[in-house]
């Protein structure tokens, strides 16, 4: 079975700081994708990034960057300068890569709620 | 382009009604799943269609709970005489190819 886990539940932080989100995950797939959301207080979630289990090069997408480590199972995301815009709870998910069809179910963790404070 | 629509976005029922979730996915988007996301929760996979075909339906929660997609677009969530612990938000996602799911913005349940 498919498991993430998302051990931080709140994060608050002053608005400039440096944030890190972790995230740890377990399955048996040899071919797997992580993913990162954002959903706002208005509730849709919004897709960040997605990973493939073969590819381990870190990414950065201006203050967003994620550490994919397969040896240890996690997949964080840190947002540098934090902006109060960034206030949401953020969804690590990892999906199975099933063969014949174009997708896979996701399985969520908890999410983690970040607030940045002016 | 318009983006995936779930309607209502609220609904309250009495427990023993029926009530039924609709979603319009992303046109021309293959797959469509269903997720079920409690406050303070993560989402959790319901269920699964590719077009009118539902593939996968592991995490329906019971019997009470029937989703259909019979043109292989709308897709309809039902549940049968809801109960309390069906109250959550009801989540609509498509996917045109790959697993990356565009989620809509969810039909919030309150059962009373």
């Amino acid at each position: 079975a498919q498991k993430v886990t998302q051990a931080q539940t709140e994060i608050s932080v002053v608005e400039k700081e440096d944030v890190t989100l972790d995230c740890v995950y377990e399955t048996r797939d040899t071919t797997y994708y992580l993913f990162w959301y954002k959903q706002p207080p208005s509730g849709e979630l919004v897709f960040l990034i997605r990973r493939n289990s073969f590819d381990e090069q870190n990414e950065i997408s201006g203050r967003y960057s994620w550490n994919f480590q397969k040896s240890t199972s996690s997949f964080n995301f840190t947002i540098t300068a934090s902006q109060v815009v960034d206030s949401a709870v953020y969804f690590c998910a990892l999906s199975e890569a099933v063969i014949g069809t174009n997708a896979g179910k996701s399985t969520f963790g908890d999410g983690t709620t970040l607030t940045v404070k002016p | 382009g318009a983006g995936v629509s779930q309607s209502p976005r609220y609904k309250v029922a009495k427990r023993g009604q029926d009530v039924a979730l609709r979603c319009d996915p992303i046109s021309g988007h293959v797959s469509l799943f269903w997720y079920q996301q409690a406050l303070g929760q993560g989402p959790e996979f319901l269920t699964y269609f590719q077009n009118e075909a539902q593939l996968d339906k592991s995490g329906l929660p019971s019997d009470r709970f029937f989703a259909e997609r019979p043109e292989g677009s709308v897709s309809t969530l039902k549940i049968q005489r809801t109960q309390q612990e069906d109250s959550a938000v009801y989540l609509c996602a498509s996917s045109l190819d790959g697993p990356r799911m565009y989620f809509g913005p969810g039909t919030r349940l309150t059962v009373t």
